[in-house]
């Protein structure tokens, strides 16, 4: 089978750094997405790691270890509009993505 | 601007009396996929289409199907709604089946089922 770890919430202040981390189990693995939503909202796509490694994208930068079968979504710089559930999510080989559940993001002023 | 647009926002239908959600996109792209997603959980794929192709999750019910008349358009039936149907459903997109990771969503249709 298949299966997706991440928190449930997380709480950060506003300008500070925080790491969702995912860690994830499946066969055929071929990435690892990150997806927003807020809430009443769709989801939007993030980032996308095939690779080992660490891609960087403005405030957000996302980090995968293909060994470990572990990522993190790294957010600096936090502002009161990255108040949002975040999913991560794997593409394998059936040529389609299955969601984490999701970790809400609550910042505080 | 290019995107997907869902009609309509919100639905109310009764029990048991089928509904027609629709999706549109003006992406051009060859996948469409429905989700449905429930409060605070992940969404979860029902089916998508490449091209022209449909396929199935295993544990969509049969209550619910699916057409593509076109590339743009996409419509979610369900056949007979109970209370556990109840969910925002999802419409999205990726350009192709190499870029399943990258989909653009539409903003959802609320179903309530009375």
């Amino acid at each position: 089978g298949q299966s997706l770890e991440q928190p449930s919430e997380v709480t950060a202040v506003e300008g500070a750094i925080v790491q969702i981390n995912c860690t994830y189990q499946t066969s055929g693995f071929y990435g690892l997405s990150w997806y927003q939503q807020h809430d009443g909202g769709a989801p939007t796509f993030l980032s996308y790691n095939a690779l080992d490694g660490l891609e960087e994208t403005g405030r957000f930068s996302s980090f995968l270890s293909r060994s470990d079968s572990y990522g993190y979504l790294l957010l600096q710089e936090l502002q009161m509009k990255d108040s949002a559930s975040y999913f991560c999510a794997v593409m394998n080989r059936d040529d389609k993505i299955i969601f984490g559940k999701g970790t809400r993001l609550h910042i505080l002023p | 601007d290019a995107m997907v647009i869902q009609n309509p926002r919100y639905q109310v239908t009764q029990f048991g009396k089928p509904v027609t959600l629709s999706c549109s996109q003006t992406l051009n792209h060859n996948v469409m996929y429905w989700y449905q997603q429930k409060s605070s959980q992940a969404p979860k794929l029902l089916f998508h289409y490449y091209d022209k192709d449909f396929n199935n999750e295993a544990d969509t019910p049969d209550n619910f199907q699916s057409r593509r008349p076109n590339t743009s358009f996409c419509f979610l039936d369900i056949r007979s709604p109970g209370l556990g149907d109840a969910a925002m459903y999802l419409c999205a997109t990726s350009r192709d089946m190499t870029t399943v990771y990258e989909q653009y969503f539409g903003p959802g249709t609320r179903l309530t089922v009375t």
